[in-house]
């Protein structure tokens, strides 16, 4: 079955730019999305199809994929972005949603 | 605006069986994919099982095909999941979740804890 990897935990200070990677065999050629999801709360969308923003969404959160690696990159980063992010991906040869480990985000 | 509500969640014994509900509204019930997505206490996401539109077709994760059934009542705006032969392994909070196209979750409901234990 298809793995994705994260890294389990990120650190970066307020202001700064944090990119957080989703690794996987061919990810390059696979939409990916992500999730933010902050403690007791569901996750919520932050980027789908790999590059996109759903509406509501700062433009500080932006997504790129190439190769076997996807990166969702989070620039000027704040307090309130301390979260745990999710990729995901759709493995259409078996019609199943793959999910990676999850990245704990940690502003300093 | 969309709100999908889960309920039937609880504390089961091993061996032992439960079924979620989810009540959908604020769409189109009958023309979304809709999936179940679990979170074991301090873990991470695990996608469980997916049904297509009409009802016609579902999928599973492996970690539960043969023990657990997705279904949905499109006259009734509902999405289910059957447990069956629960195990510790289970206990999470399940999400039911709306799909829009290749698998991007867009909407999430607020979760119902599952506990299987002895």
């Amino acid at each position: 079955s298809y793995v994705l990897i994260q890294p389990p935990s990120v650190s970066v200070a307020p202001g700064k730019t944090a990119r957080i990677t989703c690794g996987g065999d061919n990810t390059g050629s696979k939409s990916v999305h992500w999730y933010q999801q902050k403690p007791g709360q569901a996750p919520v969308l932050v980027i789908y199809y790999t590059t996109d923003r759903p509406s509501g969404i700062p433009e500080r959160f932006s997504g790129s994929n190439s190769g076997n690696t996807a990166t969702l990159t989070i620039s000027r980063v704040e307090a309130g972005d301390e979260a745990d992010y999710y990729c995901q991906v759709w493995d259409s040869s078996r019609d199943h949603r793959v999910f990676g480990g999850g990245t704990k985000l940690t502003v300093l | 605006e969309v709100q999908l509500l889960e309920s039937g969640g609880g504390a089961v014994h091993p061996g032992g069986s439960l079924r979620l509900s989810c009540a959908a509204s604020g769409f189109t019930f009958s023309s979304y994919v809709m999936s179940w997505v679990r979170q074991a206490p301090g873990k991470g996401l695990e996608w469980v099982s997916v049904i297509c539109a009409s009802g016609g077709c579902s999928y599973y994760a492996d970690s539960v095909k043969g023990r657990f059934t997705i279904s949905r009542d499109n006259s009734k705006n509902r999405l289910y999941l059957q447990m069956n032969s629960l195990r510790a392994e289970d206990t999470a909070v399940y999400y039911c979740a709306k799909e829009g196209s290749s698998g991007i979750v867009e909407n999430w409901g607020q979760g119902s804890l599952v506990t299987v234990s002895s």
